[in-house]
């Protein structure tokens, strides 16, 4: 799986975009783009994933430059509830080895 | 769905002593992983089955380590003989390997292990 580089920590107004970016420089054209995030003493939860196309769910939108090198994960309007430790992670679907490999993601600390 | 299930959510533990997780998977699904996280390594597999048989157990630290999964709703991981640098929190979650486009993982809560 491709390796990522996310920045260590973060800040964000509570009710602001929260924007993660995530560098995959070396992905391949048959990876995805996963994010989960772990909130305190909690299991990673899954965010969303994409390929090439931009996503949206109910949850968060991610963005995936055209050469696919890079990707940012925006929470629309940040809540002290998305405080929490957010994981890119580059990986093949559907063949290959399936377990997640966690970087040291980037640690959201929503501010009131 | 209650989600994926693990027991306990605390142990502590002398070192020396056997531990047994425990995992019940969502399901339906037919992929269960064993990961462990500590400070310093993080979150990093240790295990993972398809349809109850063990594929990758490449992260499994030793031979202490043992994993197993009898039937498609419950797993155990077990420490034999327990070491005080075992303490970490373990994480279990499960898939269902559909097409092939998504594989999302779902995490249990987690059973944070101490080992004195």
């Amino acid at each position: 799986d491709a390796k990522t580089t996310q920045p260590t920590s973060m800040d964000c107004a509570e009710g602001r975009a929260a924007n993660l970016p995530c560098n995959h420089s070396t992905i391949s054209g048959n990876e995805y783009v996963y994010w989960y995030r772990q909130i305190h003493s909690q299991g990673p939860q899954y965010i969303i994933h994409g390929l090439k196309n931009n996503e949206t769910n109910e949850m968060a939108s991610l963005i995936i430059t055209e050469d696919r090198k890079s990707s940012t994960l925006i929470l629309p309007h940040a809540t002290l509830r998305d405080t929490a430790v957010y994981y890119c992670i580059v990986r093949v679907v559907g063949t290959g080895r399936r377990a997640l490999t966690f970087g040291s993601g980037t640690r959201l600390q929503v501010q009131p | 769905d209650a989600g994926v299930i693990q027991s306990p959510r605390h142990e502590v533990t002398e070192m020396g002593q056997e531990v047994t997780l425990r995992c019940k998977p969502i399901s339906g699904h037919d992929y269960l992983f064993w990961y462990r996280q500590t400070m310093m390594r993080g979150l990093e597999l240790l295990i993972y089955f398809n349809n109850n048989v063990p594929i990758d157990d490449s992260g499994m630290p030793e031979d202490r380590f043992s994993a197993k999964m009898p039937n498609a709703s419950f797993s155990t991981l077990k420490i034999q003989p327990s070491e005080p640098r075992d303490s970490a929190v373990y994480f279990c979650a499960s898939s269902q390997a559909l097409s092939g486009y998504t594989d999302t993982q779902y995490f249990g809560p987690g059973t944070r292990l101490t080992v004195l």
